[in-house]
């Protein structure tokens, strides 16, 4: 069946522009999750969302990211007057229930640069 | 401090040589712990998860100590097709929190 799925798979744009990165979680998941990895490091986690419980958004960096998710499918991550800092991969991930034990499966990703 | 530390490597082996990651985490009440492998310019794949008791999959052998906090990966009879990044995964809550990775090179 399809994976998680991310687009755009790569992004420039330009300091201060907004930018929406959008995720297609694997069909049935209730969990979903937002990552950012930057060159070199970790991944960061930025927001979980689980059903329709209010997301856990204790890992957004700045007032400027947002994210949502429509109708418990489709997410969309939101910077905005984005940063030279903001440049990192984007990943979205999801599992089936949201459990510690869940395997959580990856997007590819989307790219951003920010000039 | 970081809440997970890995050695970032890099680890260079020939094949068929066996390697050690260790990683260790800072959160005591931190519940479930995996091992991720991201090939380069990828998104990162479950390798296998880590269990109290430790766990064994064909070559990979994933083992956690709960007082010292750290977990290890062991990779026997390394393959070319090794060659990745190994990311050391420690969840508390649904608050995955992922260390830098160890780069292994498997060389011919």
């Amino acid at each position: 069946g399809a994976g998680v799925s991310q687009s755009p798979s790569n992004k420039v744009t330009e300091k201060g522009k907004d930018v929406e990165l959008r995720c297609d979680p694997i069909s049935g998941h209730t969990a979903l999750y937002w990552y950012r990895q930057s060159l070199g490091q970790g991944l960061e986690f930025l927001i979980y969302f689980q059903g329709n419980s209010a997301p856990d958004k204790s890992g957004l960096p700045s007032d400027r990211f947002s994210a949502e998710r429509t109708g418990g499918s489709v997410s969309t991550l939101t910077i905005q007057r984005t940063q030279q800092e903001d440049s990192a991969v984007y990943l979205c991930a999801s599992s089936f229930a949201g459990a510690l034990t869940d395997t959580q499966y990856f997007g590819p990703g989307t790219r951003l640069t920010v000039l | 401090r970081k809440e997970v530390e890995q050695d970032p490597g890099p680890f260079n082996v020939p094949e068929g040589a066996t390697v050690a990651f260790n990683c260790t985490y800072s959160n005591s009440a931190s519940q479930s712990f995996f091992w991720y492998r991201q090939d380069c310019r990828k998104e990162p794949k479950l390798l296998m998860s880590v269990y109290s008791s430790g766990n064994e999959d064909g070559r990979f052998t994933a083992q956690l100590n709960r007082a010292s906090q750290y977990i290890s990966l062991l990779i026997r009879d390394s393959k070319l097709s090794d060659s990745a990044t190994y990311l050391c995964v420690v969840n508390e809550n649904n608050d995955m929190r992922f260390g830098a990775g160890t780069r292994l090179t498997v060389k011919p």
